[in-house]
């Protein structure tokens, strides 16, 4: 079983939709992050959390909002999607403490049409 | 200037070559440095953090030059399945966040 799991695995939408990504993890690691990828972008953060309610904006933050409700599990919403924000996303986690790599899951493939 | 800069490539080596990927970042104060795998539409995998004194993990090497900010992976006797993408990740010093690369694509061919 994935250490990081993420659901759905592939969504497709309409413009306005409200939409939710979720991801739950195994590994007990305290901090968690989104990320979207787009061609030639490589990357990006969007958001992410130390520790349970703890939330913070990454570059991209605009156009979306995260829960931090369990140590485990971190969605992310799109509250009107729109078409640029399709994307793959990821999740990820890592251990405390400065320098830790970061583990991802699966990815979500999402369209908005 | 991008915090994080590789050469896209694609790299096309023959089985068996030697190829290098090099990594420049702009943050002095950076701590941290990873090089992932990403095969095509899948997640990035982490395949080897990268030391200040270099470090080797069976074909691979990864070599940090703090002073021209500069990370290299080195892939000998190359296997066609090492084709897949390679992310220079960098710590830029705030937490534990991580700013990639978008990626060098290296394409193995028999």
């Amino acid at each position: 079983d994935a250490d990081v799991t993420q659901t759905p695995r592939n969504r497709i939408t309409k413009t306005g939709k409200r939409i939710m990504l979720e991801c739950s993890q195994t590994k007990g690691h305290d901090r968690m992050y989104w990320y979207r990828q787009d061609p030639g972008l490589g990357l990006r953060l969007i958001y992410y959390s130390f520790d349970v309610k703890d939330i913070n904006k990454g570059e991209i933050s605009d156009g979306y909002s995260v829960s931090r409700q369990a140590q485990a599990k971190f969605s992310l919403s799109l509250e009107s999607a729109i078409p640029n924000q399709t994307a793959l996303y990821f999740c990820a986690t890592s251990d405390s403490g400065g320098g830790q790599p970061q583990h991802f899951g699966d990815g979500t493939r999402l369209s908005i049409l | 200037r991008k915090e994080v800069e590789q050469d896209p490539g694609p790299f096309n080596v023959p089985e068996g070559a030697t190829v290098a990927f090099n990594c420049t970042y702009s943050n002095s104060a950076s701590q941290s440095f990873f090089w992932y795998r990403q095969d095509c539409r899948k997640e990035p995998k982490l395949l080897m953090s990268v030391y200040s004194s270099g470090n080797e993990d069976g074909r691979f090497t990864a070599q940090l030059n703090r002073a021209s900010q500069y990370i290299s992976l080195l892939i000998r006797d190359s296997k066609l399945s090492d084709s897949a993408t390679y992310l220079c990740v960098v710590n830029t010093g705030t937490a534990s966040k991580l700013t990639f690369g978008t990626g060098t694509r290296l394409q193995v061919t028999l």
